[in-house]
């Protein structure tokens, strides 16, 4: 079964705007992992927090975890028309298991 | 550079022919994964390998079988058994400790 859910399926903003991103997950985990995928491309690794981690930062990339609510949020500041992409949250116990991904649109 | 090769990048396929898609990688990665992915969907895993010669069944084995004689190579061979076979197909690699996986660029596979 899919470990993490993301929230919401699809965004669209404007340029310049905050984008944030949801994950949920059920079973308790050694760490979350986000990853960026533009269409038709592979997954390219964004950022990982460990389950003892509440946030972490890389660029304009702000992550947090919540191990009591099971639940992760992905912030991505200051959009850029680049940023166009679907974002996967993945969720590691035993394996690595991939959520169904929002498709972020930021608009110029 | 290092990374991992996915080919071909698109292939056709008539029903009842098997196809082998090949993924090659330079990363010095013990394991490897095949996902597939449907359009608006996440990735579910169909094999991975650990190590030279040794691979399990991930989520969705049925219909594909696959190989790990080197430790760089791991092709995926969809048969004429995998119902619906139309998908788009990621291999990816992982080093050791944190599981975090390195992609290639994906196969897109249509059954004509």
């Amino acid at each position: 079964s899919q470990q993490g859910e993301e929230d919401p399926q699809a965004l669209s903003i404007q340029e310049g705007e905050n984008a944030t991103m949801n994950c949920s997950y059920k079973t308790s985990i050694n760490n979350l992992q986000w990853y960026r995928q533009n269409s038709g491309r592979g997954l390219v690794h964004l950022i990982l927090i460990r389950s003892n981690e509440r946030e972490k930062h890389s660029g304009r990339l702000r992550v947090t975890l919540d191990t009591s609510k099971k639940s992760s949020s992905l912030l991505i500041t200051a959009s850029r028309a680049a940023d166009t992409a679907s974002y996967f949250c993945a969720t590691e116990a035993q394996k690595l298991v991939f959520g169904q991904g929002t498709r972020l649109t930021i608009n110029p | 550079d290092g990374g991992i090769t996915q080919s071909p990048k698109y292939l056709f396929r008539k029903e009842g022919q098997n196809v082998t898609l090949s993924c090659e990688q330079n990363l010095n990665h013990d394991a490897m994964y095949w996902y597939r992915q449907d359009p608006g969907q996440g990735l579910r895993l169909i094999y991975y390998s650990q190590i030279v010669n040794d691979f399990q069944k991930g989520d969705i084995a049925e219909g594909y079988s696959v190989s790990r004689e080197k430790k760089e190579s791991f092709p995926l061979t969809v048969t004429s058994a995998q119902k619906n076979p139309t998908a788009f197909y990621l291999c990816a690699s992982g080093g050791s400790g944190a599981n975090v996986l390195t992609f290639g660029a994906g196969s897109r596979l249509t059954v004509l």
